[in-house]
């Protein structure tokens, strides 16, 4: 039992470069999201998806494409890596459960720089 | 302004002591609050919940006060495996996939 998975862990990119950051759960929930977190900033949710076959923006969605392929995986993908991207991307799942049982489960995240 | 304020800290306290941590947030629509704590260079991961009467875990209290719109956590006993950033998070009533996270507080015990 994996819970959430993420690869790659570190990733080096030039400005134009374009990558697909990948994240897998087993934990069978139906809700996944990504988002970036930079030193000051908090994490700041970049899209997410509530079930299989819908995605939504978040609060940064500019520069960033997803992808619920099932409702095991949703890839976050760069088309033309900037340096404002550099960050640590978190992929989470949770339960639509309503608000008081709701909790999120994080991946151990991808550390990305853009040169 | 930040949906969510926090005092970066760092805290500094001995082992034993009692510390305390507040965090604000803007919108009044926030319907769940919650705690989490993320180690260095690790992922966030769930503290506690936060609910409307406060709740205790062990060690751990957390309050609401919805008129001033702030939130505290207190943490007695302080051991060193509680050194860790403290996240606090919010969730607005009209769209609980949308979660609004503090940029953290960060707590260092010292033997």
């Amino acid at each position: 039992n994996a819970g959430v998975t993420q690869t790659p862990k570190f990733q080096v990119l030039k400005t134009g470069q374009s990558m697909t950051l990948q994240c897998a759960q087993d934990m069978n929930h139906n809700s996944m999201y990504w988002y970036r977190q930079d030193p000051g900033m908090g994490l700041r949710l970049i899209y997410y998806s509530a079930s299989e076959g819908t995605t939504d923006k978040g609060e940064v969605p500019n520069g960033y494409n997803v992808s619920r392929l099932n409702k095991r995986e949703f890839s976050l993908r760069l088309e033309s890596a900037a340096p404002s991207q550099t960050s640590v991307y978190f992929c989470a799942t949770g339960l639509a459960g309503g608000p008081k049982f709701y909790e999120q489960y994080f991946g151990p995240g991808t550390r990305l720089t853009v040169t | 302004r930040k949906e969510v304020e926090q005092d970066p800290g760092p805290f500094n306290v001995p082992e034993g002591a009692t510390v305390a941590f507040n965090c604000t947030y803007s919108n009044s629509a926030s319907q769940s609050f919650f705690w989490y704590r993320q180690d260095c260079r690790k992922e966030p991961k769930l503290l506690m919940s936060v609910y409307s009467s406060g709740n205790e875990d062990g060690r751990f209290t957390a309050q609401l006060n919805r008129a001033s719109q702030y939130i505290s956590l207190l943490i007695r006993d302080s051991k060193l495996s509680d050194s860790a950033t403290y996240l606090c998070v919010v969730l607005h009533k009209d769209n609980f996939n949308k979660f609004y996270f503090g940029s953290g507080t960060k707590l260092n015990v010292k033997p």
